[in-house]
């Protein structure tokens, strides 16, 4: 009964090559949210989504193409990874995405780029 | 833009002694201020957050933290550390308006020796 799944967990590739990472909340939350963290732990938010609509959107190269088909799933779609693309990624979610929210994590999943 | 500097990065403690962990932001308006932890093999979880009123706010695990607006602060404390506090620790802040926007401070991993 995991509340924020992420998958898979770990992945890795090649350079130049695709991929995608999948998130699922079962919390019946409207809002998503992926977020990059570094090598040195550092957290930024890329993207996120109330009820299906992008509404933020901060400076990520366009090669990340995030996707909500509905309010429980948002993917993150990566196109010809690069080396610095190696981070893990989180998705988490929040009630209505107001500044009041608790934001619930997944687990991560970590991305290596070869 | 809004930044967050959290300035130990990390920190050793025995059991019983006291905690304090610095925190401090970067905002022309009104905030909201959180603490995240991120226990080893765990998800990120909220600890405590602020959004008005009463600026010494209790969160889970007896942690508290008290926000001093003059100092742009938001330091997180505990009384007396357990081995089990052994985490690494985020603070963030979202501006008080519109949808949640968290920019996270680089974290302070905490080591508690028993």
């Amino acid at each position: 009964d995991t509340a924020v799944s992420q998958t898979p967990k770990y992945l890795v590739t090649q350079m130049g090559n695709d991929k995608s990472i999948k998130c699922e909340q079962n919390l019946g939350h409207d809002t998503m949210y992926w977020y990059k963290q570094d090598s040195k732990k550092f957290l930024k938010i890329m993207f996120s989504y109330n009820n299906k609509e992008l509404i933020i959107n901060e400076t990520v190269p366009n090669r990340f193409s995030p996707k909500s088909p509905d309010k429980a799933h948002l993917n993150l779609h990566i196109n010809s990874l690069e080396l610095g693309d190696s981070a893990v990624y989180f998705c988490a979610s929040s009630q209505s995405g107001t500044y009041t929210d608790t934001q619930y994590f997944g687990p991560g999943t970590r991305l290596t780029v070869l | 833009a809004q930044s967050v500097s959290q300035h130990n990065h990390h920190v050793i403690l025995s059991e019983a002694a006291s905690l304090e962990l610095g925190c401090n932001y970067s905002y022309g308006g009104t905030v909201n201020l959180f603490w995240y932890v991120q226990y080893p093999g765990q998800h990120l979880q909220l600890l405590l957050k602020y959004f008005s009123g009463d600026p010494l706010v209790k969160g889970i695990k007896g942690f508290e933290a008290e926000f001093i607006k003059s100092k742009f602060s938001f330091n997180l404390r505990k009384p007396s550390v357990q081995w089990s506090d052994t985490a690494e620790y985020f603070c963030a802040v979202t501006p008080n308006t519109g949808f949640q926007k968290l920019v996270f401070g680089t974290g302070t991993r905490l080591l508690v020796s028993p």
